[in-house]
């Protein structure tokens, strides 16, 4: 998989938009950014994917580059409830143990009151 | 449906012991996963089950691991003899489709809490 690179934290004010980097420079053509996140002591939520087109659904919203080397997750309304560990994942069309999720340090996001 | 279930969420073993985790998939879904979370390898699909028959075990790091499925509801995941290396946080996971695990990967994987294994 491709290595991806995230600041370690970031804080977001309660109700303000949160926008979670990611690099990617050595993504290849045919694969997806993935975001997952982890609220403390629970499994793995899948959040959105892309490919190179922007994406949205009822949680967020994911603005990938021209060049598709970075991307940037948007939480545009975080509440309390959204703190949690956010980890950006590349993955390619592989089967069979390519359900690995390689999640790396991830972006420990805390949302304040 | 209260999701998928796991139990125990902690256990503290002795090395040598044996360790069985256990889960309850959401009711329906045809596919179950078993992961192993470590900081330094992130999350590791072990092994998973289409309609109670294991697809793909290529995950699993040695023969001490192993995997059953007996019913629709039920499965478990068993390490013999256990390893203080073996300590990790282990995630169940289903799926309505093998989706979660192809392309696009648009159907995600519904996980439990975890067991938190820690092998001394």
């Amino acid at each position: 998989d491709a290595k991806t690179t995230q600041p370690p934290s970031m804080d977001c004010a309660e109700g303000r938009a949160a926008n979670l980097p990611c690099n990617h420079s050595t993504i290849s053509g045919n694969e997806y950014v993935y975001w997952y996140r982890q609220i403390h002591s629970q499994g793995p939520q899948y959040i959105i994917h892309g490919l190179k087109n922007n994406e949205t659904n009822e949680m967020a919203s994911l603005i990938i580059t021209e060049d598709r080397k970075s991307s940037t997750l948007i939480l545009p309304h975080a509440t309390l409830r959204d703190t949690a560990v956010y980890y950006c994942i590349v993955r390619g069309h592989y089967g069979g143990s390519q359900g690995n999720l390689i999640f790396g340090k991830g972006t420990k996001l805390s949302v304040k009151p | 449906d209260a999701g998928v279930i796991q139990s125990p969420r902690h256990e503290v073993t002795e090395m040598g012991q044996e360790v069985t985790l256990r889960c309850k998939p959401i009711s329906g879904h045809d596919y179950l996963f078993w992961y192993r979370q470590t900081m330094m390898r992130g999350l590791e699909l072990l092994i998973y089950f289409n309609n109670n028959v294991p697809i793909d075990d290529s995950g699993m790091p040695e023969d001490r691991f192993s995997a059953k499925m007996p019913n629709a509801s039920f499965s478990t995941l068993k390490i013999q003899p256990s390893e203080p290396r073996d300590s990790a946080v282990y995630f169940c996971a289903s799926s309505p489709s093998d989706r979660a695990l192809l392309p696009p990967f648009n159907t995600e994987a519904f996980f439990g809490q975890g067991t938190r294994l820690t092998v001394v």
